[in-house]
């Protein structure tokens, strides 16, 4: 069964920092683009971040440029999200998930982990 | 930056009804345009690819169509677990971003 399980969530301080993780399983890791998703409480899918199979390009969203990163391991079989700089407006759940093809297509998703952010 | 919007924002409907949900681009994505349908505390899930392809295992009676700028998902008849809210997202270019939403409550 093709599985997305994220982990790292939590309730962090603005202008703190966060790792989220995304493991894989199932598939063939190292073959598949990966991407993150995120929902803010109350709003609609807003699209993260994006990583290539191999790793050679990588896309954020102009919201979080130049304070998160995206990075990947196939090795591991797993996502990760290093989050930098936190803000109130990057409380959200953040989902993973398998692109099926270039910038979209994402199919599986994981279940989502939430991160708040909060004095 | 491709703006996607969707409409109706809520459809009010009854089980074995039709449901008939618009997404229109600021400018043409061609083909490249997919549905997921989202329940609250579940993962999102891909209903529709390319515009007009069913996701794997996803019920016959969802369906695509359009191209270029104009695009729709049917649901021929309304079973109670399609209660939910669905999005469409571009693939045209980057950033590959999401519709608004619609929600499909009874």
């Amino acid at each position: 069964e093709v599985q997305l399980v994220e982990s790292g969530g939590g309730l962090v301080k603005p202008g703190g920092s966060l790792r989220l993780s995304c493991a894989a399983s199932g598939f063939n890791f190292s073959n598949y683009n990966m991407n993150w998703v995120r929902q803010a409480p109350g709003k609609g899918l807003e699209w993260v971040s994006s990583i290539s199979s191999s790793g050679s390009w990588i896309f954020y969203a102009d919201s979080v440029k130049g304070r998160f990163t995206i990075s990947r391991d196939n090795a591991k079989n797993s996502l990760y999200l290093q989050m930098n700089s936190l803000r109130d407006e990057d409380t959200a759940v953040y989902y993973c998930a398998r692109g099926l093809a270039v910038a979209g297509n994402f199919d599986p998703w994981g279940q989502g982990t939430l991160v708040t952010v909060s004095s | 930056e491709i703006v996607l919007t969707q409409s109706p924002a809520t459809l009010s409907l009854s089980p074995g009804e039709r449901a008939t949900l618009s997404c229109r681009a600021s400018q043409s994505v061609s083909n490249s345009l997919a549905w997921y349908q989202h329940k609250p505390g579940q993962a999102p899930r891909l209903l529709i690819h390319d515009a007009t392809n069913r996701a794997t295992g996803i019920p016959a009676r969802f369906s695509g169509s359009g191209s270029g700028t104009d695009f729709t998902l049917t649901i021929s008849s309304l079973e109670p677990e399609d209660f939910a809210v669905y999005y469409c997202q571009h693939r045209s270019n980057w950033p590959p971003d999401f519709g608004g939403g619609t929600k499909v409550e009874i």
